[in-house]
């Protein structure tokens, strides 16, 4: 099986600006959950999604969104971009049923905000 | 609000000797699940060992196992036979077990470096 994609791997933006990143999970995962990672606040939860909904949220502004499609698939957005969202983005994938199963982490997308 | 508390961010082992990583963590769930993560430099988050909070018996996997205290709210992970490829950021992490949710809260991370 194919692991947890993200693209892209490296970004570049500079402040104001807007950015997607994407996260394809294991085939057959329907849960795609995304984290930030920084030096000075360590691995943060931003949201889960659950078919298509989102089914948690961590404490973010809303300028960090994100949606789910058919296929699972996952796109994270963030808008008006700040220096300090500069981090690596690490998105997991787990099954999604109800008790708990192994999540698995892609590689991360790391952005870089100038 | 739960939190992990990783109290050492650093440590050094030499190689095949034994090394112990402390964390404590604060939660008033009574069900939920604790991992340990390590993150090589530059490579994915792998999942070393997970302990479910209703089970007694430590976790185990391989040379990795976990000293578990549930009224102490404590998960220490011990690497026997350190290896060079045990060097990378260790996370200790939480789950709560309801209501379907996969959030999981980290630890800051423990860095340790294998010593030839």
């Amino acid at each position: 099986k194919a692991g947890v994609t993200q693209t892209p791997r490296y970004l570049i933006k500079t402040r104001g600006q807007q950015v997607t990143l994407s996260c394809s999970p294991i085939s057959g995962h329907r849960s795609v959950s995304w984290y930030q990672q920084t030096p000075g606040q360590g691995l943060q939860f931003l949201f889960e999604y659950f078919s298509e909904t989102q089914r948690n949220k961590g404490n973010f502004p809303g300028r960090f969104s994100g949606r789910q499609f058919s296929n699972s698939r996952s796109e994270m957005n963030v808008s008006t971009l700040e220096l300090g969202d500069s981090a690596l983005y690490l998105c997991a994938s787990s099954s999604g049923t109800y008790s708990y199963n192994e999540q698995f982490f892609g590689p991360g997308t790391r952005l870089t905000v100038l | 609000a739960q939190t992990v508390t990783q109290s050492q961010p650093e440590m050094s082992v030499q190689e095949a000797e034994t090394v112990t990583l402390s964390c404590t963590y604060d939660t008033s769930e009574s069900d939920y699940y604790l991992f340990w993560y390590k993150q090589p430099p530059s490579r994915q988050m792998i999942l070393v060992i997970r302990q479910e909070a209703y089970k007694q018996q430590n976790a185990t996997e391989n040379r990795f196992s976990v000293n578990f205290q549930k009224a102490a709210k404590s998960f220490s992970l011990k690497i026997s036979d350190s290896q060079l490829g045990d060097a990378a950021m260790y996370f200790c992490a939480y789950a709560y077990s309801g209501a379907g949710s996969y959030q999981l809260t980290f630890g800051k991370g423990t860095k340790l470096s294998v010593i030839p």
